[in-house]
């Protein structure tokens, strides 16, 4: 069964350095999300892509946060420089189109020290 | 805006009991869709139903079982002789009329005891 990549599954840094999170969806999956988990909440959206282009990013904080797919297939998130505030999980979900259900990867687990 | 809400923070049964998950919602789109998601302590969110706004039928998969009544906005989630496996964290989940905005509840923790 295809299923969502994820990586780093964890990734433990100090504030201030950088971090990146990679996605590799579902083969044939136009449309990709990242998510923040905070721990004992439900996912947020961070990020929404239809093939390479960025559909939703309102909730991405774009002074810190980047996210790219530029050949519309994996994608990168990328945090510079990482805060406390940003420990969290990282869940990609790729999904057929817009209203379809997404399939969550495993997440990547960050925690800023 | 959209909105998930689910009371239900935290909820223990004893195995082979059946449980009930509350979901209720607010939108504005007359078009929109309702998820239910499972996420086990493995943290993996396995997605389990979507029911489109139009479709008030309830739906039946085994031992699980959804409730979607408009009139009162919610989407209700029941699991018939609970087992251990079932525990996990349980995310009701709606998204817009494009469905570009999927927007989770808080989720409730369903703890099944042997």
């Amino acid at each position: 069964e295809a299923e969502v990549a994820q990586s780093p599954r964890y990734k433990i840094t100090e504030k201030s350095q950088a971090v990146a999170f990679w996605c590799d969806p579902i083969s044939g999956h136009a449309t990709l999300y990242w998510y923040r988990q905070i721990l004992g909440q439900g996912p947020e959206l961070l990020v929404q892509f239809q093939d390479e282009s960025v559909v939703d990013d309102s909730q991405l904080p774009k002074d810190r946060f980047s996210a790219e797919r530029l050949k519309g297939v994996d994608s990168t998130l990328k945090i510079q420089p990482a805060e406390l505030g940003d420990s969290a999980m990282y869940l990609c979900a790729s999904g057929e189109g817009f209203s379809y259900e997404q399939y969550f990867g495993p997440g990547t687990r960050l925690t800023v020290t | 805006a959209q909105k998930v809400t689910q009371a239900q923070t935290e909820i223990s049964v004893v195995e082979k009991e059946d449980v009930t998950l509350d979901c209720v919602y607010e939108t504005r789109d007359t078009t929109y869709y309702l998820f239910w998601y499972k996420q086990p302590p493995s943290g993996e969110l396995v997605f389990l139903i979507r029911r489109n706004s139009f479709d008030e039928q309830n739906e039946i998969s085994g031992r699980y079982s959804w409730n979607f009544q408009k009139s009162t906005s919610s989407f209700n989630f029941t699991i018939t002789a609970s087992q251990v496996v079932d525990s996990a964290v349980y995310f009701c989940a709606l998204s817009d009329n494009a469905g570009n905005m999927l927007t989770f509840g808080g989720g409730t923790r369903l703890m099944v005891k042997p």
